[in-house]
């Protein structure tokens, strides 16, 4: 157990809909990080937030957004879905903005039908 | 472009020694990192270069060469939990993480 949480586990749901995903990182982590993983896409790096702010961005979509709050948890926000959306979403959290060593959640699984 | 490279699948006998390498080509250099990850299951990290030279982590050893944009990591004593997906990213000037296709290493008896 890496001590990062997500909610929900699985979501099942239609093209067009839209969807939030959650991340608890682990107690004293400032930064958090979301990735996609998919079968023909591999591992792909969406967004990092360090301590509420904007850190880093990767290949996420503009139908995708992303916030950390001040509780350091963070949602990411899937709109307009569509059925290539599907995939597993981690979230990964590390002490600092800089820090090597990110800790994964257990992610969540999104079927868009 | 950004890209990085690994072979898709290695089969290793277990006790022995495997080597995964890993090529990338991307924009900047700032960090280059290990993850293991088990089927069904989150990635776990690994190892982490940012300078040349061979990092040492028990079973575990990664090498990096930024001059020829290479690293491997070598896995000892091979058991047959090590049977999972290696990921290799390279961290650019961006901060943006690239991810390897990784290495699906199965581990026999």
């Amino acid at each position: 157990d890496s001590g990062v949480t997500q909610t929900p586990k699985h979501l099942i749901t239609a093209t067009g809909q839209r969807v939030t995903l959650r991340c608890s990182p682990r107690s004293g982590d400032l930064s958090v990080y979301w990735y996609q993983q998919s079968l023909d896409q591999g591992l792909q790096f969406l967004i990092q937030y360090y301590n509420g702010e904007e850190r880093a961005k990767g290949n996420i979509l503009e139908r995708f957004s992303a916030q950390q709050f001040p509780d350091l948890h963070s949602e990411l926000n899937l709109s307009s879905l569509e059925l290539g959306d599907s995939a597993l979403y981690f979230c990964a959290s590390s002490v600092s903005g800089s820090s090597y060593e990110q800790y994964f959640g257990p992610g969540t699984r999104l079927t868009v039908t | 472009g950004q890209n990085i490279d690994q072979p898709t699948e290695m089969t290793a006998t277990e006790g022995a020694i495997v080597q995964i390498n890993c090529t990338y080509q991307t924009s900047g250099f700032n960090g280059l990192f290990w993850y293991q990850q088990h089927a069904g299951e989150a990635p776990t990290f690994l190892s982490y270069n940012v300078l040349d030279g061979l990092e040492e982590k028990g079973r575990f050893s990664s090498f990096l060469s930024r001059s020829k944009g290479y690293s491997y990591l070598l896995l000892k004593e091979l058991q047959m939990k090590d049977s999972a997906s290696y990921l290799c990213a390279v961290r650019d000037y961006g901060q943006n993480f690239v991810f390897g296709p990784g290495t699906r290493l199965s581990v026999l008896p």
